[in-house]
């Protein structure tokens, strides 16, 4: 079992460009949440999904969308990104939330 | 608010030192704790959460409701342990639980 596995790893994009990041759930998984990590920060919650449906949702501006496909899968959209976009994006998987498990993340600068 | 403290960016110590990593929280309810571990160059991944009451790698973690907190303790540190440790909960709220975590202690280990 691969676990969690996300692409790409790395990512640099400019100002206003648009980025996609891709999560692929560990076996058995239905859940996946999506975090973003700040340089000297802790993982800050964006939102979870189940189901194919957004089920809780952080702090975070409408810029930041997601899906989650029948293979449980998922994606994280950013739209019109700004510098401080820039962080380590981690993705967990979980059964119904419960026992996360942490993909390697996706780095992400914006120039 | 929702809240997780970490009053340490850094802890050195010896190797054979005991070690303790605070954590303080703030949750109007009764929430589940946990401590995620990063080693270099790995993914985060879960240490001990506390409904466990398992001590995982000689580490050991006591929920104190009065003081909010969930210290992490070793009696002797050994190099391998030099990690990045994150204290996280979850509000105990259904089966879709966010976590919550705090901005880690870099624990390093020295021979």
């Amino acid at each position: 079992d691969a676990g969690v596995t996300q692409s790409p790893t790395h990512l640099i994009k400019t100002r206003g460009q648009q980025v996609t990041l891709r999560c692929s759930p560990k076996s058995g998984h239905d859940t996946v949440s999506w975090y973003q990590q700040a340089l000297g920060q802790g993982p800050q919650f964006i939102f979870q999904y189940y189901e194919e449906e957004e089920r809780q949702r952080g702090n975070f501006p409408d810029r930041f969308s997601g899906h989650q496909f029948p293979n449980y899968s998922s994606e994280l959209n950013v739209n019109a990104l700004l510098l401080g976009d820039s962080a380590l994006y981690l993705c967990a998987s979980s059964l119904r939330g419960h026992g996360y498990t942490f993909g390697s993340g996706t780095r992400l600068t914006v120039v | 608010a929702q809240r997780v403290t970490q009053p340490e960016k850094l802890l050195s110590v010896f190797k054979g030192a005991p070690v303790e990593l605070k954590c303080n929280y703030s949750y109007s309810g009764s929430p589940e704790l946990f401590w995620y571990v990063q080693y270099s160059r790995q993914r985060l991944q879960l240490l001990l959460r506390h409904i466990s009451r398992e001590s995982i790698k000689g580490f050991t973690a006591d929920l104190n409701k009065g003081e909010t907190s969930f210290h992490l303790k070793k009696p002797f540190a050994q190099e391998e342990d030099s990690a990045m440790y994150y204290c996280a909960l979850t509000p105990v709220s259904g089966g879709y639980n966010k976590l919550i975590f705090g901005a880690g202690t870099r624990l390093a280990v020295h021979p």
